[in-house]
């Protein structure tokens, strides 16, 4: 079973800080992926997406790859109250069709005045 | 640019009862459509997806089925209601090979 793995949280950081949110992926032919944002009560929200090994940065939102690790995070700078959300990490496993995504459970991100 | 809209949005139905998702994408064309559920406590998970009218995969054994009578228009359906069927259904579609997902507002359904 391909899994996708995320910190369960909660991840509470103080309003400027950098929050870092990982995860980790059992298909090791995994192309595609992805970060969501989720506010409660709504449907997610398509934040980051990257492909190659490295750094992809859009404004205060950096994802980072390492597919020999099998890891990508996201990093969310100069950190606001309303970036508080539930985080959801989604990946495109290998010899499935585009938009099958397997997620992670989410984390949970607090950030706090 | 693309919108996707999703009705009802919120919907309480006693169990046994029938059950009519509807979904349907404007500014685009012939787009892939998925269905996915996310139930309390539990991820999202991929129900239905679709890649022209009338063609339709599913992924899990349940009592759901799905519809696409038109090209941007999908439809869930269910004949009889199990409690285990309350969640947040989400329709989504797909743009080419880059393989992003985009949500619809998700319908808040809750089986008594």
């Amino acid at each position: 079973q391909k899994e996708v793995e995320q910190n369960s949280g909660p991840l509470s950081v103080p309003e400027g800080a950098i929050a870092s949110l990982n995860c980790t992926y059992s298909d090791r032919g995994s192309q595609s992926f992805f970060w969501y944002r989720q506010y409660s009560g709504k449907s997610p929200e398509l934040i980051m997406s990257i492909y190659s090994n490295g750094d992809k940065e859009d404004g205060r939102f950096t994802a980072q790859l390492n597919k020999a690790s099998q890891y990508v995070s996201l990093l969310i700078r100069d950190s606001q109250p309303s970036d508080s959300a539930t985080y959801l990490c989604a990946v495109n496993p290998s010899g499935t069709s585009y938009g099958k995504l397997t997620f992670g459970q989410g984390t949970i991100l607090t950030v706090h005045p | 640019s693309q919108t996707i809209h999703q009705w009802p949005a919120t919907l309480v139905q006693p169990v046994g009862s029938p059950l009519s998702l509807e979904c349907t994408v404007e500014g685009t064309s012939n787009p892939n459509l998925y269905w996915y559920r996310q139930a309390a406590g539990r991820g999202l998970q991929l129900l239905f997806y679709s890649v022209g009218i009338g063609q339709i995969s599913s992924e899990v054994p349940q009592n759901l089925s799905a519809s696409r009578p038109q090209d941007r228009q999908f439809i869930l359906s269910s004949k009889k209601l199990l409690l285990s069927d309350s969640g947040f259904y989400l329709c989504a579609w797909s743009r080419g090979s880059a393989g992003e997902l985009f949500f619809g507002e998700g319908s808040r359904l809750t089986v008594l």
